[in-house]
């Protein structure tokens, strides 16, 4: 299956420093990505759609001037948390679905996760 | 809420027994996906059921589809301690998935 690659893996930072989060479609062209946020024992929250070559699109309530993503390429996408604060403290995952295969373009294939901690 | 609601929230059984979880969800569908997460990890996909199945089988597993009740169950047979993960289901009504509160099981072995 196809295979997304995240890093850094854990990120300890102190507050009011920025994070970038990297997520690599290894084996195919992701076009679109998807970055979601878990609280810990929590379901995962769609934070917004990175969209390759243009701007993502954010779910409500999130504020896209504090969690900016870049997808330039289409298997890179970059999740950076402006000005860290503890509250941010979560576990970030990416995710995006291979459109190059028809019997398998409906699932989701995730990163391994980024645990953001702010000191 | 982006979340439908998943029940039982946690589950623990012996190695050997069935375990099942169900999920609900707000909102119309395409189809209906389940997840397997570690502790710490990614979400592993597991099984895809579309909205005109109403059951479907991998290996293990048996998950079942209601449209009319907007619910969808996931059976694990046989369950083994390997098993011990959290459970999600994801509904892809359109282009993106939300996900279910999740289900902790815990298998002893």
């Amino acid at each position: 299956g196809a295979v997304v690659s995240q890093h850094p893996s854990r990120v300890i930072c102190k507050s009011g420093t920025s994070v970038k989060i990297e997520c690599r479609s290894l084996d195919f062209q992701a076009t679109t990505m998807f970055w979601y946020r878990q609280f810990p024992k929590q379901s995962l929250m769609l934070m917004a759609t990175s969209n390759e070559g243009s701007k993502a699109t954010y779910e409500q309530g999130v504020e896209k001037d504090k969690f900016l993503i870049n997808h330039a390429s289409l298997t890179l996408s970059t999740l950076t948390v402006t000005s860290a604060h503890p509250e941010d403290s979560s576990f970030y995952i990416c995710s995006a679905r291979d459109f190059g295969v028809s019997s398998t373009n409906e699932k989701l294939f995730f990163g391994s996760g980024t645990q953001l901690s702010v000191l | 809420s982006q979340q439908g609601e998943e029940d039982p929230q946690a589950l623990s059984i012996q190695e050997g027994e069935n375990a099942t979880m169900n999920c609900s969800y707000k909102t119309s569908i395409n189809n209906l996906q389940w997840y397997r997460q570690n502790s710490g990890r990614g979400l592993v996909h597991l099984i895809l059921i579309r909205s005109n199945e109403r059951e479907k089988h991998s290996g293990r597993l048996r998950v079942t589809l209601d449209t009319s009740k907007k619910s969808s169950s996931l059976l694990i047979t046989a369950s083994r301690a390997a098993d011990t993960a959290s459970y999600f289901c994801g509904n892809t009504g359109g282009f993106k998935t939300i996900f279910g509160a999740g289900t902790r099981l815990f298998v002893k072995a």
